[in-house]
């Protein structure tokens, strides 16, 4: 299955601020795709980013708020724009695992706290 | 609305013995289910997953059950091992979207 690196692995930033996520991937996938993990909560899927077009969001998730690129087949960055505390979560990246088990794999996270 | 849920958010069981996580589900077009195990600092980790064809999928310890009438499945941990301390996520995708939808998640501390 792919490795996925990803970060920063944790942030802490002012409100009103911007933070860009990063996510590599060490093979070429189609499709990546961006989690939100609230506190306490489950996971809940932000956008999926697919190269050479835009990103599909979610309901709830708008690109103003959560701009995506995907500039290439192993590579994605999510950036949280003028973030407050609500923002406050674990952001997680994600791609196929490819097969019939749809084993997803999924970066290590980003806990970002937003003061 | 929340069209996979983990009624359980925590689960204590003894060392050796065997653990129970449920899951219950909505949504009549899930093509596959997912178990995903998750610790402190890391993203979730994928166990075992079935089809919506199949009522039983068995990998090692970990053993998954399928109810389609009931919209429920289960998995099992035999023998439990404190390792397995961690939450654990069911997951549920409709194969033409290719999105998992996740439950809430369900806290297992194994006592040694």
């Amino acid at each position: 299955s792919a490795v996925i690196s990803q970060k920063p692995s944790r942030d802490i930033c002012q409100r009103g601020t911007s933070l860009t996520i990063q996510c590599q991937v060490d093979s070429q996938v189609t499709m990546m795709f961006w989690y939100r993990q609230q506190p306490g909560q489950s996971l809940t899927l932000i956008a999926t980013a697919n190269q050479g077009s835009e990103a599909t969001y979610e309901s709830g998730f708008v690109i103003d708020k959560f701009p995506i690129s995907r500039p290439n087949l192993t590579f994605s960055t999510l950036t949280v724009s003028n973030m407050s505390p609500e923002d406050s979560s674990i952001y997680l990246c994600s791609v196929g695992g490819g097969g019939l088990n749809y084993g997803y794999t999924f970066g290590s996270g980003t806990r970002l706290t937003v003061v | 609305d929340q069209q996979v849920k983990q009624n359980s958010p925590s689960l204590s069981v003894q060392e050796g013995r065997i653990s129970i996580l449920n899951c219950d589900y909505t949504n009549s077009m899930f093509d596959y289910f997912l178990w995903y195990k998750k610790y402190p600092a890391e993203g979730p980790t994928f166990l075992i997953s079935i089809s919506s064809i199949k009522d039983k999928n068995e990998d090692g310890r970990f053993t998954v059950f399928l109810n389609k009438s009931a919209k429920h499945l289960s998995l099992h941990i035999v023998p439990s091992q404190p390792g397995d301390s961690a939450v654990y996520f069911c997951a549920a995708i409709v194969a033409a979207g290719n999105k998992l939808t996740f439950g809430g998640g369900t806290r297992v501390l194994v006592k040694p």
